[in-house]
């Protein structure tokens, strides 16, 4: 089945844990990219990659950074997490920049 | 980022009835995407539209592209209880940039 996998689902930290959360993707797609989900703000996005080893700042870029070592995966690295992190974060991949976005199911972040 | 108003926030309705709602921008986009969100689930893609003027349907929903490409529309036919969710329009320049959703109610 097609699909974008993120883990964890849900997870709960404190102020300047460092914390990672998986993005996987069996589409072989090459466009990759993390949102934010906020009440009120809709999905913002935070970094975009267009293959392997390219990667580029979204809108919110600030406090995060991600990694695109391989075609298949696309993590989002909290260095420092701060409680203004607390949100809903999505992952998506589409064949290309451009062509809708499929999104994974979601991660929770609670940051204490 | 670019600014996507999507109206209205939320819908009441009784099952059977028709739903219409939209999306509208200052700028001018090359593709409008329709997408509903369930409850502890990500975005699942309704309908894409790729021209100005395109209508399209999938099933008992329908999207338009608007002429002007600054503003599309997606309308429900014959509501149903599992419509219920948060739809939200998005918009495409050299990414994507999403509406702040609809949330549908369908009372039974």
């Amino acid at each position: 089945e097609a699909q974008v996998t993120q883990n964890p689902r849900y997870l709960i930290t404190v102020t300047g844990k460092k914390l990672t959360v998986t993005c996987s993707q069996n589409m072989n797609h090459e466009y990759m990219s993390w949102y934010r989900q906020d009440p009120g703000l809709g999905l913002r996005q935070i970094y975009y990659s267009m293959n392997v080893e390219v990667t580029d700042k979204g809108d919110v870029p600030e406090g995060y950074k991600v990694s695109r070592k391989e075609k298949r995966n696309f993590p989002l690295i909290l260095e420092s997490p701060s409680p203004n992190q607390t949100s809903l974060y999505f992952c998506a991949s589409s064949l290309s920049r451009g062509t809708p976005l499929h999104f994974g199911n979601g991660t929770r972040l609670t940051v204490t | 980022g670019q600014q996507l108003n999507q109206s209205p926030q939320s819908m009441f309705i009784q099952e059977g009835e028709d739903v219409s709602m939209n999306c509208t921008s200052s700028s001018i986009f090359n593709t409008w995407l329709w997408y509903k969100q369930d409850p502890g689930e990500g975005p699942v893609l309704l309908i894409a539209l790729y021209k100005a003027g395109e209508l399209t349907s999938n099933g008992r929903l329908t999207a338009q592209f608007g002429i002007t490409r600054k503003d599309s529309f997606l309308n429900i036919s014959a509501s149903i209880p599992s419509d219920v969710g948060i739809y939200f329009c998005a918009g495409q320049l050299e990414q994507f940039y999403f509406g702040t959703g609809t949330s549908l109610t369908v009372i039974p």
